[in-house]
C-alpha cells in the first residue's frame, strides 16, 4: 500500500525549532519531487516549499514567508523527507503536509504544528 | 510573490456542469505554469486530481477534467454528484515556486 506518513509535529515556543519528517512507503522517493504544504486553521492550503529529485539537481525551492527559516532535505536511501523549521512564529501554526509532484500525486493526511508561547 | 485567483464559491445542480478557474496576477496561465487541481472534503487531507492541466490520476473520477481556457486554467466538472461538494484549489509553478489559488467551495444543491 502507498502511504505518507508525516510526524514529528508538536508544540514548540516562539523562536522554536521543529523537524518534520515525511516517511514514504509501498514506492521510491528516488525520482520524485516532494512537496511540503501547509494549512492554517480554517484557512486554505499555502504551498511551503519543494526539493527536486536528486537526477535531475535536487534544488530547493521555498515561499517567501518561510525563505531563510525552513529546509526540506531527503533521505533517498531512507525513502524520507525533510522539513527542518527554524525560528518559528506564530502564524507558521498549521497542519503540515507532504505531498508527492507530478504522476504521482501522493499526499500524507499531515502532521500538526503549534507555535505559540 | 504572484497572487493566483479562483471563485471563492459556485453552486452546481446534481448532474450538471460546472467549471472553476484559475488565474495568475501575472498574466496568461499556460501550460508552462504545469496546472494541479485538487479536491479537500472537510476534515480530510486534500487530493490530487489533475497535474499538468490536463492529465488525471488512477483516482481521478473521468467526469473531472482540466483545460486551460480564455488565459487561465480550468476545472470542469461534468454530471455532478453529491459527493464532488467540497473545496478545490488549483496549484500553479512560478519559476522554482508555486502557488496555491484562495480554494473554491463547491456546493452540489
Amino acid at each position: 500500500e502507498v502511504q505518507l506518513v508525516e510526524s514529528g509535529g508538536g508544540l514548540v515556543k516562539p523562536g522554536g525549532s521543529l523537524r518534520l519528517s515525511c516517511a514514504a512507503s509501498g514506492f521510491s522517493l528516488t525520482n520524485v519531487w516532494m512537496n511540503w504544504v501547509r494549512q492554517a486553521p480554517g484557512k486554505g492550503l499555502e504551498w511551503v516549499g519543494r526539493i527536486q529529485s536528486k537526477a535531475d539537481g535536487g534544488t530547493t525551492g521555498y515561499a517567501v514567508p518561510v525563505k531563510g527559516r525552513f529546509n526540506i532535505s531527503r533521505d533517498d536511501s531512507g525513502n524520507t523527507l525533510y522539513l527542518q523549521m527554524n525560528n518559528l512564529k506564530s502564524e507558521d501554526t498549521a497542519v503540515y503536509f507532504c505531498f508527492a509532484s507530478g504522476s504521482l500525486g501522493y499526499w500524507g493526511l499531515g502532521t500538526q504544528v503549534t507555535v505559540s508561547s | 510573490q504572484a497572487v493566483v485567483t479562483q471563485e471563492p464559491s459556485l453552486t452546481v445542480s446534481p448532474g450538471g456542469t460546472v467549471t472553476l478557474t484559475c488565474d495568475s496576477s501575472t498574466g496568461v496561465v499556460t501550460s508552462g505554469h504545469y496546472p494541479y487541481w485538487f479536491q479537500q472534503r472537510p476534515g480530510q487531507a486534500p487530493r490530487t486530481l489533475i497535474y499538468d492541466t490536463t492529465n488525471k490520476y488512477s483516482w481521478t473520477p473521468a467526469r473531472f477534467s482540466g483545460s486551460l481556457l480564455g488565459g487561465k486554467a480550468a476545472l470542469t466538472l461534468s454530471g455532478a454528484q453529491p459527493e464532488d461538494e467540497a473545496e478545490y484549489y488549483c496549484l500553479l509553478s512560478y519559476s522554482g515556486t508555486r502557488v496555491f489559488g484562495g480554494g473554491t467551495k463547491l456546493t452540489v444543491l
